[in-house]
This record gives C-alpha cells, sequence and structure tokens, in this order.
C-alpha cells in the first residue's frame, strides 16, 4: 500500500459547482497537510497548510483533515475555469513532505 | 510565502550534453533547497537536498555524480545534469522550505533531451 493515495481522475465539472478532492494515507506519523494547486508546465502553488483534524476555510478553498480516518479533503466553492489545474495533495513528518500523484480537475465555462 | 525564482523555463539539448539549472530563493535565506523530478501525470519525486555550504543529500536511485549540486550561497542552488541522455528528459523543479515546514516552487524547467 502506498503511503499516499490520490485518485489521478480526470475529474470535470461545470463552473459553480462544488468540488471535492481527497487523499487518503497510511502513516499515522503524518503531522502536517498541504495542498498544492499546479498548472500546466509550471511550479506546484501552496493553497492551504494545516495541521490539526478538523476543516480550516480560506475564500472558495476549505480544507478538511481527519486523522482518525486518515483521511483528507479539499473542497472548492463556486468552481471556476480558473481553478482548472492539478491538485496535489502533500503530508509532512519530520521535515520530509510526500506528495499524492495529483487530480487533474477541469472546470467548464 | 518565500519567492522562488527558476531558470530556465524550457531547454532542449543534444544528447550528451550538460545542462544547469538554477534556482534562486528571492526574499529568503535558504540553508536547505529541494530538488524534485515529474515525469507526465506523476507526482513530484525527490532528487536531493542541496545544503547551502556543503555535500548535497541525495536520494535513494539518484545517481549523484549525474546530477551535479551545487549550493554555494544562501540564495542560490544549481543543478547540473551531465552528459545528459533522452530519459533524463523530465520536469525539474526546485522548493525552498520555510521554518512551519511550508513548501514554496520554482516554476520548473522542461528539459527536452535528443
Amino acid at each position: 500500500q502506498k503511503e499516499v493515495e490520490q485518485d489521478p481522475g480526470p475529474l470535470s465539472v461545470p463552473e459553480g459547482a462544488i468540488v471535492s478532492l481527497n487523499c487518503t494515507y497510511s502513516n499515522s506519523a503524518f503531522q502536517y497537510f498541504m495542498w498544492y494547486r499546479q498548472y500546466s508546465r509550471k511550479g506546484p502553488e501552496l493553497l492551504m497548510y494545516t495541521y490539526s483534524s478538523g476543516n480550516k476555510e480560506d475564500g472558495r478553498f476549505t480544507a478538511q483533515v481527519d486523522k482518525s480516518s486518515k483521511y483528507i479533503s479539499l473542497f472548492i466553492r463556486d468552481s471556476q475555469p480558473s481553478d482548472s489545474a492539478t491538485y496535489l495533495c502533500a503530508l509532512g513528518s519530520n521535515y520530509k513532505l510526500t506528495f499524492g500523484k495529483g487530480t487533474l480537475l477541469t472546470v467548464n465555462p | 510565502g518565500a519567492v522562488v525564482s527558476q531558470h530556465p523555463s524550457r531547454v532542449i539539448c543534444k544528447s550528451g550534453t550538460s545542462v544547469k539549472i538554477e534556482c534562486r530563493s528571492l526574499d529568503f535565506q535558504a540553508t536547505t533547497m529541494f530538488w524534485y523530478r515529474q515525469f507526465p501525470k506523476q507526482s513530484l519525486m525527490l532528487m536531493a537536498t542541496s545544503n547551502e555550504g556543503s555535500k548535497a543529500t541525495y536520494e535513494q536511485g539518484v545517481e549523484k555524480d549525474k546530477f551535479l549540486i551545487n549550493h554555494a550561497s544562501l540564495t542560490l542552488s544549481t543543478l547540473t545534469v551531465t552528459s545528459a541522455h533522452p530519459e533524463d528528459s523530465s520536469f525539474y523543479i526546485c522548493s525552498v522550505r520555510e521554518v512551519n515546514e511550508k513548501l514554496f516552487f520554482g516554476s520548473g524547467t522542461q528539459l527536452s533531451v535528443l
């Protein structure tokens, strides 16, 4: 079993939809959790960072962590065509980050 | 967060030549920088950790003689792909880690070896 599992998609939604992106993990030692957005041929951009179970909201984005279930999610409300990108989860402990494979999201106008 | 500049964004070279990629931390003194490699539709794979003033630490399976890393100052790390071959064609990305473990990435370099 891989340390971090992320459905690669692709995921296609209409503009304005609520998007749910998920990662599961097996290593309970992970202490902090991040979501990155990566446009094609660009470096990843940090969207959300959290280190505790529960929800964290930033504008249209909500990061959710459930440590007991080893499950993290990113929700995007009122999705826009500009949200079309690959979204990577990243989980860290002891100064080491492990990335998911990324989910390719397309938001159609 | 930290601003990271990476250059060039794209390079095409002939097999057997060497290619240097620069990574600059513009607003953060980075004692440590990281080099990743990413194949199409794959995740980021850590290649090596670049340490200012000392030798880089390479991940298992990464040839240190092929991927030369130099971190001569707190703002600059370079990755040189020596004697490049078509299988080295990939997207290379550098990053800087802030004290709170957040990673900030450069814009990446697409290397194509003919």
